[in-house]
Parts: C-alpha cells; structure tokens; sequence
C-alpha cells in the first residue's frame, strides 16, 4: 500500500508570494491533517480535515488556509509568504474515526522563503 | 492541551534496552498517551499508544504508572536505527490532533 506522498518536496519562494502544498492520503484514509515543523516551534498543528470539512484548526494566521477534495487529496495554501514561514510542512493521514488510529506522515515539502 | 514533559536528549548503546521516560501530571482521563518517533530527514512516525495498561507491540513496550502521570517508552534492544527525536503526547479520545512538545534525542552508540 503506498504511503502518504507530498509534492513538491522543495519549494523556493519569495516574500508576498503565495504557494499551495498538496497530499495524496494513504489509500481509504479520510482525515488529512498539516503541521508545520521549525527548529525554534517544534511540530505545530495546522488544521484536520475530514470528509472535504475543516474538523480543527491550529493557531496560525488565517494567511493559511487548506481545503480537502471528494478523493481525500488535501491542499495547503500560504498566502502573503513571510521569512518566518519558512519550515518543513507536513501531512499525516488516518481512517479519522473514533478509534485511536495511527497517524501516517508524508517526507514533508520543505519551503524556503527568501 | 494537556502538557508533557521529557528530557532533551539521552544516550545509549547499541543492543541495550532504552527506557525514555514522559511525564503527564495534567492528564485527564480521556487523554491516551501516544508515542511517535522522528528519523532524521522523514516524518514522524508512530510507535505505540495505551490509556492505563500496559502495551507490547514489534517496535516497543509502553508501561503506564498506575496514577498516569508518568510513562516509560521501553526499547528492548536498540539499534543504530533507532537514533531519532521521541515524543511522548496526549491525545483525546477520537481527535486526530497531536500536540508535539520537543521531544527526547535519542543517540545510539555502536
């Protein structure tokens, strides 16, 4: 069964831009979930989606947003990019029920802001 | 978010047991205790989870004290492989949240 892919997995942008990040779930996973990782935050949570709605969302900036497709594909979208966005973004998957699923991450899309 | 606490870093040699120690003081009852790894250059992955008992699967054994303030991530026998950034985190029962703190370095030496 294949994994949880990101693309691209490199990104390079510039300050004002804004970039979209997309996941391709595990095969019958329903729940996406992105998290940014820095050496200063640590992993932070972003937002879930389930079934195409936003089930949670982290403290971030409403300059990122995501959205989810009827196939379970996710996207993330940063507008207005700033130096501190800068990070590796992650995607996990799960079956997203009630049980205590475990969470499947991709390699991540390194973005570079400069 | 329930908080937890784990040392930075640790250090052990290769085919020895580890025991990565969390504490949880805060957890509430329907908070599971969950581990996950990171290896360097990939994303987290998961390694166990228990809410009171005990729990054994191929990668690590999870002990639980008995108040659930406090866990023990135990590797029976560690291999360079499995140098990485340990978390220890509380989930909700059905959230698909994690809450990452900053984890434990775990080096293995040959």
């Amino acid at each position: 069964k294949a994994g949880v892919t990101q693309t691209p997995r490199y990104l390079i942008k510039t300050r004002g831009q804004q970039v979209t990040l997309s996941c391709s779930p595990i095969s019958g996973h329903r729940s996406v979930s992105w998290y940014q990782q820095t050496p200063g935050q640590g992993l932070q949570f972003l937002f879930e989606y389930f079934s195409e709605t936003q089930r949670n969302k982290g403290n971030f900036p409403g300059r990122f947003s995501g959205r989810q497709f009827s196939n379970s594909r996710s996207e993330m979208n940063v507008s207005t990019l700033e130096l501190g966005d800068s990070a590796l973004y992650l995607c996990a998957s799960s079956l997203g029920g009630l049980v205590h699923n475990e969470q499947f991450f991709g390699p991540g899309t390194r973005l570079t802001v400069l | 978010d329930a908080k937890t606490t784990q040392p930075n870093s640790m250090e052990s040699n290769e085919e020895e047991p580890v025991h990565l120690p969390c504490n949880h003081s805060t957890i509430s009852g329907t908070d599971y205790i969950h581990w996950y790894r990171q290896l360097p250059s990939q994303g987290p992955e998961y390694v166990i989870h228990g809410l009171t008992s005990n729990v054994n699967n191929r990668m690590a054994s999870l002990a639980i004290a008995e108040d659930r303030k406090s866990s023990t991530l135990i590797l029976h026998r560690a291999t360079l492989r499995d140098a990485a950034v340990y978390y220890c985190i509380l989930r909700v029962q059905g959230a698909q949240k994690l809450v990452f703190g900053q984890g434990t370095r775990l080096t293995i030496n040959p």
